[in-house]
């Protein structure tokens, strides 16, 4: 079964306008973490967000955890044509920090 | 550095035949994992190995999958037979430790059964 569900499933822009998509989970987690699929492609990692974090930055990503309302939020700034791909979200849980993630939110950005 | 290799990239068999693919992960990752998956869905972890050890293999169906990883390295993911619903990308990914960030994905086979 998949802990993360994202949201919304699919998000088209135009270049140069935010992305937000939005995570929510069931269990408690150790982290939580974004990757991108590029059509073709394998995963790339994003960024990572621990439990006793609530807000992190990478260049035009901003991540937001709330462990309250089990929910996190990738913001995307300026976004690119480049930016076009689906973005998951994975849950690291357990002492093995397995990651389970979600169905993805593709997102499409027009020139 | 080199990422993760996955080969082949696509494979193409008749449903009842059997099927490997094969996986060389980052130098020096200790951890390996196999991912299914199917279009649209995220990935999901089939068996997860520490060194040569399989240390997490719930998910993995072992009426028709084995999983392999001799001397710590590379794995090969075997299915036989293949079944018509076994159709997805199966991918491999590797880490420097259970505990560690960074999973690193390899770029996944393509398996259609027909």
């Amino acid at each position: 079964s998949q802990q993360g569900e994202e949201d919304p499933q699919a998000l088209s822009i135009q270049e140069g306008e935010n992305a937000t998509m939005n995570c929510s989970y069931k269990t408690s987690i150790n982290n939580l973490q974004w990757y991108r699929q590029n059509s073709g492609r394998g995963l790339v990692h994003l960024i990572l967000i621990r439990s006793n974090e609530r807000e992190k930055h990478s260049g035009r990503l901003r991540v937001t955890l709330d462990t309250s309302k089990k929910s996190s939020s990738l913001l995307i700034t300026a976004s690119r044509a480049a930016d076009t791909a689906s973005y998951f979200c994975a849950t690291a849980q357990g002492s093995n920090y397995k990651l389970t993630f979600g169905k993805g939110t593709l997102l499409t950005v027009n020139p | 550095e080199a990422g993760v290799v996955q080969s082949p990239r696509y494979k193409i068999i008749e449903k009842k035949q059997p099927v490997a693919f094969w996986c060389n992960p980052i130098s020096g990752h200790n951890t390996l994992y196999w991912y299914l998956q199917n279009l649209g869905q995220g990935p999901e972890l089939l068996i997860r190995y520490e060194n040569e050890e399989a240390v997490d293999d719930s998910q993995l169906p072992k009426d028709r999958f084995s999983a392999e990883r001799l001397k710590g390295v590379d794995s090969t993911l075997k299915i036989q037979p293949a079944e018509l619903g076994d159709s997805a990308v199966y991918l491999c990914a590797s880490s420097s430790g259970p505990e560690t960030d960074t999973q690193y994905f390899g770029p996944g086979t393509r398996l259609t059964v027909l």
